[in-house]
């Protein structure tokens, strides 16, 4: 049974591109969140989303920043016009149904800005 | 809003010493409890979780008892090796779905 998978493992990208992270849920899992680990800190809960439904980006910023879950394929965490402070690592995590239950982690996509 | 605070570290500590991590908690209602390990490189593992007051979760060695009455959350661990250092992370199951994190605590275990 495969984990949650991410990929690239490792971005690097210049200022002002875009930056793509995926994310592969277990099998079974239909529910899928997202966290950002800055340097030394926790993580940070940024979306939650079903698919083709995102249920709560309450820690999203506002701009430059998105996610999907399509019906079909990976869900996407993208952030566009990247900057320095977008570097951090990014993990996905997923559950087979919410509630606060136990997530399962990837590896994380550790990004670089340039 | 919700809320996790755990001791900061570094932590060091010799091989089979004992541990203990502190790590409280501010929330409404009854959360669900974790401790997460992370290893150098790697994502986020569960180690154990509790659900409800009074419950004890453990695995590999690890304990933790979820306290309301002093809204806590300890893990502990009686004698620790070289491969028990990591990153430990104490969270709370939001009502929301989200999971909140400490800061994480880093361990390292000296032979």
């Amino acid at each position: 049974n495969a984990g949650v998978m991410q990929n690239p493992r490792h971005l690097v990208r210049r200022r002002g591109q875009e930056a793509r992270l995926r994310c592969s849920p277990m099998k079974g899992h239909s529910h899928v969140y997202w966290y950002r680990q800055l340097p030394e800190e926790g993580l940070k809960f940024m979306v939650y989303l079903q698919k083709e439904n995102i249920i709560d980006e309450s820690g999203m910023p506002k701009e430059r920043f998105s996610a999907e879950f399509p019906k079909e394929g990976p869900s996407i965490l993208r952030i566009q016009q990247v900057v320095r402070g977008d570097s951090a690592a990014y993990f996905c995590a997923s559950s087979p149904q919410g509630g606060a239950q136990p997530q399962h982690f990837g590896d994380g996509t550790r990004l670089s800005i340039l | 809003g919700n809320s996790v605070t755990q001791m900061e570290g570094p932590v060091t500590l010799s091989e089979e010493a004992f541990l203990t991590i502190n790590c409280t908690y501010t929330a409404t209602g009854y959360p669900s409890l974790f401790w997460y390990v992370q290893y150098p490189g790697e994502g986020l593992q569960l180690l154990l979780k509790a659900t409800k007051a009074d419950d004890k979760g453990s695995n590999k060695g690890f304990e933790a008892t979820y306290r309301k009455e002093t809204t806590s959350f300890h893990l502990e661990k009686g004698s620790v090796q070289v491969s028990d250092s990591a990153v430990y992370f104490c969270a709370l199951g939001d009502r929301d779905d989200k999971i909140i994190f400490g800061k994480g605590t880093r361990l390292h275990i000296l032979p």
